[in-house]
Formats: structure tokens, C-alpha cells, sequence
């Protein structure tokens, strides 16, 4: 089966610009989440999806973060605007059912998007 | 507040030495605990599950409810282990609703020499 895929792998942007990240989880995944890794430290959630609604954006910094996932499937997350900080490793993940031919329980990652603002 | 530490950044040790990963919890409840590991150029991947009581590539993990902790343990490292590790509970249910989360610690990377 396809993995999670991401694109693009790697952006380079200055601070104040705006940037978007797409998100396209594993066939049949209802649950996708949206992490930030900032170097040296762990994957933070920033959002979590259940189908097309949102289950947890506590994290999310909703003055300049915006994600959606309009039918259900593939998630965009656009941060604007981009500030130094913001540099990090955006992680995306699904979760699915047994139906789904994946463990219900495991989270599957892509392999995350590389952020780097000047 | 729901947190994990893991208190060394860096583990260095050489081949077929034992190695343990210590994760230590603050939790409320009773946590489903995870290790997810993250080789070189590879995606964050799960390692191994609390409740499941298995070893995945000679890693165990024993969860003590008394101690809060879910250390990561293999008796002899290969080199191919090297690598960083994160432990991660779980809170939230796994039925229908899927609304649970991870929660990672910081991660511990695993250095092993020849």
C-alpha cells in the first residue's frame, strides 16, 4: 500500500511570506494529524482531523496557522505569515481501522516537509 | 498536564552492549504507551506498543505503573539500531470516534559503535 505522502520535501521562504504544506494520507484513514518538530525536540501536534472536522487545535497558533481537509481526504497547512521560529519539520500522519488493512492503533507518518525561514 | 520526559538527548554505546532507553510519564488514567523510532533518511515508524507485550527487532518495554516509566531495553545493540527514539503515550480511544493523540518526549538518539 502507499505511504503518507507530502509535498514539497524541503522550502526555503523569508519571514513574513506565507507558505502551504499538502497532506495525502493512507487510502481509508479517517485521522490525520499535523506536527511540528522543531530540531531536537519531539513531534508537538498541531492539529488533528477526524474525516473533515476538527477533533484538537489547541496547539495551533491560529493567527498565522491554517489547516483544512475539505473532503475528508487530502489536508493542506498554511502558515502565514512565516516567522523565524516557525522553522521546523511539519510531520503528517493518518490512522485508520483494522477495514483499512492497517493496525487502528498505529499512526503512519509521512516523510514531513523541511521549513526554513530566513 | 499529560507529559514524558526522556532525559538523555544522546546514547552512545558499543555493539553488543545491553541498552536501555529510559522514558519516564506524568499521566492521568491509564496510558497506552508507544516507542516510535526514526532511522536515518527514513519516516518516524512505530517501534512497539505497551500492551501488546511483544519484542520488535530484540527490543522490549516494560511498563511500571508504580515507577511511571516505559524503558526501552535490548540486551546486545547492533549497529543497525542506531537510531532516535521517542517514547510516546496515548491517550483517547482507539474505537470509532479516533480522537486519541501521541504525546513524544523530547527523543534519545542511539548511538551504536562498532
Amino acid at each position: 500500500e502507499a505511504g503518507v505522502a507530502q509535498s514539497p520535501r524541503y522550502k526555503i521562504i523569508e519571514k513574513r511570506q506565507s507558505v502551504a504544506f499538502w497532506c495525502n494520507p493512507i487510502s481509508g484513514h479517517a485521522t490525520l494529524y499535523w506536527y511540528q518538530q522543531i530540531l531536537g525536540q519531539g513531534p508537538k501536534l498541531l492539529i488533528q482531523f477526524q474525516n473533515n472536522g476538527v477533533v484538537d487545535d489547541s496547539q495551533l497558533p491560529k493567527d498565522r496557522f491554517s489547516a483544512e481537509r475539505l473532503k475528508g481526504v487530502d489536508s493542506t497547512l498554511k502558515i502565514q505569515p512565516a516567522k523565524l521560529e516557525d522553522s521546523a519539520v511539519y510531520l503528517c500522519a493518518s490512522r485508520g481501522h483494522s477495514w483499512a488493512g492497517t493496525k487502528p492503533y498505529e499512526q503512519y507518518f509521512g516523510p514531513g516537509t523541511r521549513l526554513t525561514v530566513t | 498536564a499529560q507529559r514524558v520526559t526522556q532525559p538523555e538527548k544522546l546514547l552512545s554505546v558499543f555493539k553488543g552492549a545491553p541498552v536501555e532507553l529510559k522514558c519516564n510519564y506524568s499521566y492521568s488514567g491509564s496510558p497506552e504507551l508507544f516507542w516510535y523510532v526514526q532511522y536515518s533518511r527514513q519516516r518516524l515508524q512505530l517501534l512497539l506498543r505497551h500492551i501488546s507485550r511483544e519484542s520488535i527487532k530484540g527490543f522490549t518495554a516494560d511498563l511500571n505503573k508504580g515507577e511511571t516509566s516505559f524503558h526501552l531495553k535490548k540486551p546486545f545493540a547492533q549497529e543497525e539500531d542506531s537510531a532516535m527514539y521517542y517514547c510516546a503515550p496515548y491517550s483517547g480511544g482507539h474505537g470509532s470516534s479516533n480522537t486519541g493523540k501521541l504525546i513524544f518526549g523530547q527523543g534519545t538518539t542511539l548511538q551504536v559503535k562498532p
